[in-house]
């Protein structure tokens, strides 16, 4: 099984500040994903990469940007938070494989912006 | 554009009973489909992957099925356990090879 790790756990900032959220694995999976939940609503696809150096948008117009320098890392940046941001943020990766395979999630970050 | 629906949107049942779990889709053309369970403010883990060559797939009390040509997968779950209760959600690829969409989940409760 995939080990998936997301830090911090919970985040609780004041508006403008700027944060980045934590996305590492240790499977040398070379697909990543970070979804976007609101309470006892859908998952919305924000990013994805398919490899290192490889970044696209996903579903979900988000103010967020990310990178992938390195396999194991996938960290989400908001420049500027904003309330609206307060969400739970997942991260995800594919197990390696031709076409779709099995998914494994992190816990999330839980972002709170007063 | 690949679109899932899951039904009902939330079960209530007494512990012990069996129970099944509904996921449509619109576009056939998947290589897999996932079923997941979620608890309150936790990330998602994986229950089941059937493959679009399987029909069935089961593990423990969990067995999913697949029609792919009608668009439907359904979890049935035996013996529920007051420890099921969660959200448990379906994803499939937009396309084949494509990113997965997720259904909204079925919220399920099960009662002591």
């Amino acid at each position: 099984e995939a080990d998936i790790y997301q830090t911090p756990r919970y985040l609780v900032i004041g508006t403008g500040k700027k944060i980045t959220l934590e996305c590492s694995q240790t499977m040398g999976h070379d697909k990543m994903y970070w979804y976007q939940q609101d309470p006892g609503m859908e998952l919305h696809l924000i990013h994805y990469s398919y490899g290192v150096n490889s970044t696209e948008k996903g579903d979900l117009s988000s103010e967020s940007t990310v990178s992938r320098i390195r396999t194991e890392h996938f960290p989400l940046t908001l420049e500027s938070a904003r309330p609206s941001h307060t969400s739970q943020y997942l991260c995800a990766t594919e197990k390696n494989g031709q076409y779709n395979e099995k998914l494994f999630f992190g816990s999330g970050t839980q972002l709170s912006v007063l | 554009k690949q679109e899932v629906t899951q039904i009902p949107a939330a079960l209530s049942v007494p512990e012990g009973e069996n129970l099944v779990l509904n996921c449509s889709f619109t576009d056939s053309a998947i290589y897999n489909l996932q079923w997941f369970r979620q608890d309150p403010g936790k990330g998602l883990t994986s229950l089941l992957l059937i493959q679009s060559s399987q029909r069935e797939q089961t593990s423990g009390r969990l067995n999913a099925s697949l029609d792919k040509s009608s668009g439907r997968s359904t979890l049935y779950i035996a013996a529920s356990q007051p420890g099921d209760s969660a959200t448990y959600l379906c994803a499939v690829p937009h396309n084949y090879g494509q990113n997965f969409v997720f259904g909204p989940g079925t919220r399920l409760s099960v009662l002591p």
